[in-house]
């Protein structure tokens, strides 16, 4: 069963602060890497992606690093808010089925 | 739009009872999903569908049966509940199977305990 490991499972971070969540990867097949956001009673929701041609991309205070000859990507958010206080999964496209495979999921609290 | 609606929000069943879990969505995407969340191990792949008439099996298919229809509709029963079957199962759909451009879009969620 190809896997995405992510860590750590849970983070605090003071308001302001870099909020850094990481994962890697087995299959070097992975063609992209999306990260969800979700909050609690609600579902996953697409926050940001990248392709593994490029090693970073930006948006806003968002950013996911890659390093391919690392197998891993990570996701760092930048000046950290009590409302970026969320459950954050790493994916992965692969397996038996080529659909996402998610990690285990980071609960992020941001305190004010 | 509504996008991924979800019922029931919440249920409770005793084991060996059955139930279906529904699920629709009004975006018009081929490729729905069924995934269960569990503390501490992630989204799940159920089942998945690319289109009406056509499922497959994800991850953890055992205990679950799927149907599709319709495009919009992708139901999940549960035939026989068991307490292992205790999870958040979330619907997802998605224009494309695999594609950077076509994420997942999920509903709310369905909260369901076997006792």
């Amino acid at each position: 069963q190809q896997q995405v490991k992510q860590s750590p499972q849970s983070l605090i971070v003071q308001k302001g602060g870099i909020s850094i969540i990481n994962c890697a990867y087995e299959n070097t097949a992975f063609d992209y890497f999306p990260w969800y956001q979700q909050f609690p009673g609600k579902g996953p929701a697409l926050l940001i992606a990248i392709r593994p041609d490029v090693s970073e991309k930006k948006e806003g205070r968002f950013t996911i690093s890659f390093n391919k000859s690392a197998k891993q990507f990570s996701l760092h958010i930048m000046d950290s808010q009590p409302g970026d206080s969320a459950t954050y999964f790493c994916a992965a496209p692969g397996g038996a089925t080529n659909k996402l495979i998610f990690g285990t999921g980071t609960l992020l609290a941001v305190q004010p | 739009n509504a996008g991924v609606t979800q019922t029931p929000k919440f249920r409770i069943l005793k084991i060996g009872q059955s139930m279906t879990l529904q699920c629709t969505q009004d975006m018009n995407h081929n490729y729905m999903y069924w995934y269960r969340q569990d503390p501490g191990m992630g989204l799940k792949l159920i089942y998945y569908s690319v289109g009406a008439g056509i499922t497959d099996k994800g991850e953890v298919p055992n205990g679950y049966n799927v149907s599709r229809s319709t495009t919009e509709d992708f139901p999940l029963r549960l035939e026989l509940a068991a307490p292992s079957q205790t999870s958040v199962y979330f619907c997802a759909s998605s224009l494309s199977g695999r594609s950077y451009n076509s994420p997942l879009h999920f509903g709310n969620g369905t909260r369901l305990t076997v006792t």
